[in-house]
Parts: C-alpha cells; sequence; structure tokens
C-alpha cells in the first residue's frame, strides 16, 4: 500500500495556466509538506501543514496556495503557471514527536513542465 | 537560516570500496540530521538518521557520525554494491523544518 500518493506523476501545461497537484498520505501523520526539486536536484521547502493549519511558508510565490481539507490530504494550486515552476514537486507527512522532529516520508513526486 | 553544505557533488567507487559523503550545517540550534537516497523517478527515502544527543549511529552497511562542535555530519557506505548508486541528500532540522543539501550522486562501478 503507498504510504504517500501523488497526482498526476507529470504534469505539462501551457504558461499562464492554473494546475493543482493532490497529495495524500494513509500513515495517520499529522504534518504535511510540499517541497520542490528543482533541475539541480536541489530540494527545498515550500509549505508545511500541521493538522490542516499551515506553520511553515517559506516565502513561495503567492501564485502557490496549498490546501488541506484534512489531515490526510495536502494539495497544491498553482496559478499563473511560469517558465520557472517547471520543477518536479514532492509531497512529504511525519507524525509529530515531543523530543523533537521525525523522519519524512516522501511520495513519488510529480513533474511538472511549463512550456 | 540553516544552510547545509555538502561533499562531494559526485562520488565514483569501485564496488566492495567504502564511500564517504560529508555535510556542515550552520545553526547549532539544529538536532536532527536524516539522510536520504533518492532513486531516478522517485522519491527521497529515509535511509538513516542522528538526533544531536548521539555521536554515531550504525545500521548494517550504513553509518553516520556527528560532531557538534565542528557542526559536521557524515555518511559511511562500507562494500558498496551497485545498488548503493543513487542521489544521496543530507538534512538538518530543528522543529519540523528540513534543510537539504545540495545531493551527492554516488556511482558504483561493477
Amino acid at each position: 500500500d503507498t504510504a504517500v500518493s501523488q497526482t498526476p506523476k507529470y504534469l505539462v501545461t501551457q504558461m499562464g495556466n492554473d494546475k493543482s497537484i493532490k497529495c495524500e498520505q494513509n500513515l495517520g501523520h499529522d504534518t504535511m509538506y510540499w517541497y520542490k526539486q528543482d533541475s539541480k536536484k536541489f530540494l527545498k521547502i515550500m509549505f508545511s501543514y500541521n493538522n490542516k493549519e499551515l506553520i511553515i511558508n517559506e516565502t513561495v510565490p503567492n501564485r502557490f496556495s496549498p490546501k488541506s481539507p484534512d489531515k490526510a490530504h495536502l494539495n497544491l494550486h498553482i496559478n499563473s503557471l511560469e517558465l520557472g515552476d517547471s520543477a518536479v514537486y514532492f509531497c512529504a507527512s511525519s507524525q509529530g514527536r515531543a523530543g523533537g522532529p521525525n523522519e519524512q516520508f516522501f511520495g513519488p513526486g510529480t513533474r511538472l513542465t511549463v512550456l | 537560516g540553516e544552510n547545509v553544505e555538502q561533499h562531494p557533488s559526485t562520488l565514483s567507487v569501485q564496488e566492495g570500496d567504502s564511500a564517504v559523503i560529508k555535510c556542515t550545517y550552520s545553526d547549532s540550534a539544529s538536532n536532527y540530521f536524516p539522510w536520504y537516497k533518492q532513486e531516478l523517478g522517485k522519491g527521497p527515502q529515509l535511509i538513516i538518521d542522528i538526533r544531536s544527543n548521539v555521536g554515531e549511529k550504525k545500521d548494517q552497511r550504513i553509518a553516520v557520525t556527528l560532531n557538534k562542535t565542528a557542526k559536521h555530519f557524515s555518511l559511511h557506505i562500507t562494500e558498496t554494491q551497485p545498488e548503493d548508486s543513487a542521489v544521496y541528500f543530507c538534512a538538518a532540522s530543528k522543529g519540523n523544518m528540513l534543510t537539504f543539501g545540495g545531493g551527492t550522486r554516488l556511482m558504483v562501478k561493477p
């Protein structure tokens, strides 16, 4: 059974379009994340949600809007897509831990190509 | 904010040799240091992690060492196998925010 799943796996679209990527985790975790991996493989956090509340927002353009309908889902909506948005987007989840951070489980990624 | 540097960016070893990847971090408050392996077309997968109250941790052929004073930590893979070929990322964290290093592409030649 897939722990963290994302759809779609590939997304090709034109500049200026609006698109969404969906993420679901069946691990019962309370925290979910979106990461962006650029063409040089650099991984950078974009957002983090804990129990449906935004807790991290790392200087991401407001064209990116995460939405968490419940703690098992964290979707990413992107408005007015730009060429520079082309990347692989990873969803991840983790369980809160009293002693500090815990392992983050990553989804398989969504490769977004903006033409 | 936290800054994590990772070296080398590429590493080629012969099967059976050892591989060492090193990372440094800037924020002395970071207390969790995971290592992830990313295979082609897949998401990163945790292979080992270490917390700031421990200096070394080992799991079969993989070991990680942490020097809090110098703010650096290293991944050691012994008896490398072709299936170890992948991109490896170190990361540092306090709270839930992981800051990743730039990655090391490890190639194990049979």
